[in-house]
């Protein structure tokens, strides 16, 4: 099974930060990544895919790069509603598996 | 809109069985395929079983497999996951995922809001 592993485990970031995560992946996905938005009570919300592909409705301020094993999610200015966690996860082969998320907090 | 509601979570002893249930509305059903994903309280995300639009092809992770059945009825919008043999360690929220394409591509778009499975006696 691919591994999908995120750094950091958690950040601490005012608003206004520019923030990035990294997901790594133990082999190539090429670009089947995707990134979701999970905040407390709820169910996670896809954000982005195919590693940079912005999903319809989300704010342009999320941004996705990186191909085969390297990845970022990078929020170009962090507003209040951006305050939760974020997991990767990779569609590339069976078994498809998640990182193990980034808390984003309030510095 | 888009709408997926899980039902049939429970308390349960160990080695017994449950079967949860996803209704959905608001989309096409048999144009996707459909997934269960659970999350261990305060843990991260796991997949745990996908179906094909016609289930024609179906897939399970290892830490489910010969223990899960998923299924799908078309005719009424809804999918099924029979877990048997529970163990303490599939304690979780179960959420029912639509999938972007017909086929298991495993990018989900939508998600329910969840029901909780506990296996404790």
């Amino acid at each position: 099974d691919i591994q999908m592993t995120q750094s950091p485990s958690t950040l601490s970031a005012s608003v206004g930060d520019r923030v990035t995560i990294t997901c790594r992946a133990s082999q190539s996905i090429s670009s089947w990544l995707a990134w979701y938005q999970q905040k407390p009570g709820k169910a996670p919300k896809l954000l982005i895919y195919k590693a940079s592909s912005l999903e319809s409705g989300v704010p342009s301020r999320f941004s996705g790069s990186g191909s085969g094993t390297e990845f970022t999610l990078t929020i170009s200015s962090l507003q209040p509603d951006d305050f939760a966690t974020y997991y990767c996860q990779q569609y590339n082969s069976y078994q498809w598996t998640f990182g193990q998320g980034t808390k984003v907090e309030i510095k | 809109e888009v709408q997926l509601v899980e039902s049939g979570g429970g308390l349960v002893q160990p080695g017994r069985s449950l079967r949860l249930s996803c209704a959905a509305s608001g989309f096409t059903f048999d144009d996707y395929a459909m997934h269960w994903v659970r999350q261990a309280p305060g843990k991260g995300l796991e997949w745990v079983s996908g179906i094909s639009w016609n289930s024609g092809s179906i897939g399970y992770a290892d830490s489910v497999k010969g223990r899960f059945t998923i299924s799908r009825d078309n005719a009424k919008n809804s999918l099924y996951l029979q877990m048997n043999s529970l163990r303490a360690e599939d304690t979780a929220l179960y959420y029912c995922a639509k999938d972007t394409a017909i086929t298991i591509s495993s990018l989900f778009d939508y998600w329910g809001q969840g029901t909780l499975v506990t296996v404790s006696s």
